[in-house]
């Protein structure tokens, strides 16, 4: 059982580039989020999809987005990567809308 | 945005003795959840709490939603070298509603 996955576990990358962060579930779970994760900060929300086709933004959204075009997908872009979004991002699913979460391994991002 | 101020923010302890740390907001919470990341992985549900005053154990492990609703609290008894690890605590303001606010974290090494 995969769970959630996420690729790629880690990358280097030049400011200004643009990068995917790819994550796959095969829970069907119906909503998904992105988490980054930064020393003495923990975890905080990026962005958010409720259901399929729809998403919403969270508590530190820019420069990030999102899309969920089918239920097992939800990638994460930054369009033009910015060296204070280097973090380890994480996502995650839940059956429906509620605190019970399951996390991917992680992606380690460092934007130079 | 909302905080959740979490202590200790880490803690040392010896194989064999008991762990306690807590969660408080200013806010009041309709659930509360404890997760725990080892190193390199993503966070995983411990225990989940949904109404004040609940006493919940999975394991060696205990948590309770405080009765003021502002608060959580985690014990891990006769701690083992397996409990290393970053605890999270996490608060939903509405049930299935409102996203996940996490807390800050505390990691916790244990010595043989």
């Amino acid at each position: 059982i995969a769970g959630i996955t996420q690729a790629p576990t880690s990358q280097i990358l030049a400011a200004g580039r643009r990068m995917t962060l790819r994550c796959t579930q095969d829970m069907r779970h119906n909503a998904m989020y992105w988490y980054r994760q930064d020393l003495g900060l923990g975890l905080r929300l990026i962005h958010y999809s409720n259901t399929a086709g729809t998403t919403g933004k969270g508590e530190v959204p820019d420069g990030y987005s999102v899309s969920r075009a089918n239920t097992d997908d939800f990638p994460l872009t930054l369009a033009s990567a910015v060296p204070s979004q280097t973090s380890v991002y994480f996502c995650a699913s839940s059956r429906t809308v509620t605190g019970e979460l399951f996390f991917g391994e992680g992606s380690r991002l460092t934007v130079l | 945005g909302q905080q959740l101020n979490q202590s200790p923010q880490s803690m040392f302890i010896q194989e064999g003795e008991d762990v306690s740390m807590n969660c408080t907001s200013s806010s009041i919470f309709n659930t509360w959840l404890w997760y725990k990341q080892d190193p390199g992985e993503g966070p995983v549900l411990l225990i989940a709490l949904y109404k004040a005053g609940e006493l919940t154990s999975n394991g060696r492990l205990t948590a309770q939603f405080g009765i003021t609703r502002k608060d959580s609290f985690l014990n891990i008894s006769a701690s083992i070298p397996s409990d290393v690890g970053i605890y999270f605590c996490a608060g939903q303001l509405r049930k299935d509603t409102d996203k996940l606010i996490f807390g800050t974290g505390t990691r916790l090494q244990v010595f043989p």
